[in-house]
This record gives structure tokens, C-alpha cells and sequence, in this order.
């Protein structure tokens, strides 16, 4: 058990469903991440919150919109995806946002894209 | 930019042997390095991290890396493998400087026999 707990941790979804994946950490970190995890590509970043800003978009297309309302949770809200967008979504938190960090990684939502 | 290269997607060994799992990074900045390991179903969790104090880093479960700058690799061995051991691992590398972005490899698949 890290102590960052993410659901659902499964979610099929048609191409024009909405849907939030969830993220909670009580674990006092400042900073939250959003990675994307597919078969054979390495992960990839898509957002860092830092105090609640968002410090990073990593060139994530608009269908991915994430939200932190506050440093314990983090959300990432999902409309009109793609096939492709089908992998397995990991949340991460840190005690800061600064290099060198460990990452305390949750066990991530697998969506599938219908 | 940093980037880092994980050769072999699976790596096959006996029960009791020797694990060596490869990585070499490149850095435009001093590097911080991590080994994350990945058992099925769950996030990822952190094995060791090298952040200059020491060439030769100890983790958890038995497990160290060596960091090589001439040679740009961070290494990660095990004297002798256990079942337990079965996941996959992923090589990761930051800079020293500014915000925390980890960049992953694609991972390394062990597998052990009896």
C-alpha cells in the first residue's frame, strides 16, 4: 500500500462517454502527477500539479483535462476519447516538485476505449 | 533533455542467479537515476535512486545499481534471484535542477524459474 488510491481501477467507456478518473494521496505531498502507462512505450507524463497549479501540460490533447482542487486529490476528466487513448492511467504523488524526488505511485485505472 | 535506454524487454534467469538488468541514460545536467519495479496489477514502487551521494546505491529487497558516468549506466543487479522477484522494472532519470519530471524507459520484464 503506497498511500495513493486511485478509481475505478478498471473503466471501459464508448468514444462519447465522459467520465473522471480519481485520485487521492494523504500522504501530505505538495505535488501530483498524471502518467500514462501503454504496452511497450515507456510512461508518459501528462500533467504535474504543484500547490494545487498545474506546472506541466505535456502536450496532452484537450480531451484529457485534469483538476486539483486541493493537494490530496486529483482528477482527470475524460470526453470524446479515442481508441488509442486505451491504456493503463497512473497517479503519483511527491513530497515536492523538485528533482530527485521519489514518487509514491498509485495502482493506476485501466481504461479501455470502445 | 535526458533520455534513458532499457536493453532487452525480458530478461530470463534462473531461481538463485545472478540478475543484472541494463540502463543507460543520457543527460544534459547532472542526473538523478531510479529503479522503479512493477508487480502485476500494481503501481509502481521505488527500488533505489541515485542522487550523487554514493556511486554504488543499496535498495530494497536485495537488489543495488551502480552509477558509471563514463560509461553513462545505472546498472541494476541482484547476487541471487528469487521467485518474488517475477515484475517488471523500468529505469528512470531526472535532473538536478528545476521541477521533478521523470523520464522512463520502456521497462525490463524479469522472469524467474524454478
Amino acid at each position: 500500500e503506497t498511500g495513493v488510491t486511485q478509481t475505478p481501477r478498471h473503466l471501459v467507456m464508448g468514444m462519447t462517454n465522459k467520465k473522471s478518473l480519481k485520485c487521492e494521496q494523504h500522504l501530505g505531498h505538495n505535488a501530483m502527477y498524471w502518467y500514462k502507462q501503454s504496452a511497450k512505450k515507456p510512461l508518459e507524463l501528462m500533467f504535474v500539479y504543484s500547490l494545487e497549479e498545474r506546472v506541466e501540460n505535456n502536450s496532452v490533447p484537450s480531451r484529457f483535462s485534469p483538476e486539483c482542487p486541493n493537494s490530496s486529490h486529483l482528477f482527470l476528466h475524460l470526453h470524446t476519447l479515442q481508441p488509442e487513448d486505451s491504456a493503463l492511467y497512473l497517479c503519483a504523488s511527491s513530497l515536492a516538485n523538485r528533482g530527485g524526488e521519489k514518487l509514491f505511485f498509485g495502482s493506476g485505472t485501466q481504461l479501455s476505449v470502445l | 533533455a535526458q533520455s534513458v535506454t532499457q536493453l532487452g524487454s525480458h530478461v530470463s534467469v534462473s531461481e538463485g542467479a545472478l540478475v543484472l538488468l541494463r540502463c543507460n541514460y543520457s543527460s544534459s545536467v547532472p542526473p538523478y537515476l531510479f529503479w522503479y519495479v512493477q508487480y502485476p496489477n500494481q503501481g509502481l514502487q521505488l527500488l533505489l535512486k541515485y542522487t550523487s551521494a554514493a556511486t554504488l546505491v543499496k535498495g530494497i529487497n536485495g537488489f543495488e545499481a551502480e552509477f558509471k558516468k563514463s560509461e553513462t549506466s545505472f546498472h541494476l543487479t541482484k547476487p541471487s534471484a528469487h521467485m518474488s522477484d517475477a515484475a517488471e522494472y523500468f529505469c528512470a532519470v531526472s535532473g538536478n535542477t528545476g521541477f521533478q519530471k521523470l523520464v522512463f524507459g520502456t521497462g525490463t520484464r524479469l522472469l524467474v524459474s524454478p
